[in-house]
């Protein structure tokens, strides 16, 4: 039940293009839902945020769309550039404990330019 | 300012040591977290502690994994008699609080168990 379960393992973008990563969860007591992107020596670094009580929430080209119901979030970046490339992973945790997150396996994302 | 440390960057040990690995957090932040980066586990929790205390070692593998945190700054993970199965990638974050802040890593400890 403290599973996060990501989809795709890994996706390769046109540049320009929209990139599209999907998590799934069982654990209804999470009430914090990150996405972290990570290049490769570095540490995972917040990319993007939402809490349960809202659908979707915008920064520049990321996009977070939350689904309550279906127990689902995606992460959606627009106008994806060679930058971007990266592994992305979502998290989920809840704020009442302690806030440790549970991770999704993460995404390998290659944007061709 | 800086940002969180970690140090060694790199260990490479013989199967049967004990290790150290220490995080940095950020000034003034209380809550500090303990990950595992590993091919074959992804991302996983280990610990965390709120000002020194530790609420939840739920994470920890096995009893050769302790972690204590002094003075509400640096904290250090020891792994006593490591095995190969501990070699993965150690991951430090900190976070102004436990609640309502986001959690920022360090760069990670490379451990090698050979």
């Amino acid at each position: 039940q403290q599973q996060v379960k990501q989809s795709p393992q890994s996706l390769i973008v046109q540049k320009g293009g929209i990139s599209i990563i999907n998590c799934a969860y069982e654990n209804t007591a999470f009430d914090y839902f990150p996405w972290y992107q990570q290049f490769p020596g570095k540490g995972p670094a917040l990319l993007i945020a939402i809490r349960p009580d809202v659908s979707e929430k915008k920064e520049g080209r990321f996009t977070i769309s939350f689904n309550k119901s279906a127990k689902q979030f995606s992460l959606h970046i627009m106008d994806s550039q060679p930058g971007d490339s990266a592994t992305y992973f979502c998290a989920a945790s809840n704020w009442e404990y302690g806030n440790k997150l549970v991770f999704g396996a993460g995404t390998i994302l290659r944007v061709k330019s | 300012g800086a940002g969180v440390s970690q140090s060694p960057s790199n260990k490479v040990t013989e199967k049967g040591k004990d290790v150290e690995l220490r995080c940095d957090p950020i000034s003034g932040h209380t809550a500090l977290y303990w990950y595992r980066q590993s091919l074959g586990q992804g991302l996983e929790f280990l610990i965390y502690f709120q000002g020194n205390s530790a609420p939840d070692k739920s994470g920890l593998p096995s009893d050769r994994f302790s972690a204590e945190r002094t003075g509400g700054s640096v904290s250090t993970l020891t792994i006593q008699r490591t095995q190969q199965e501990d070699s993965a990638v150690y991951l430090c974050a900190s976070s102004l609080a436990l609640v309502g802040y986001e959690q920022f890593f360090g760069p990670g400890t490379r451990l090698t168990v050979l």
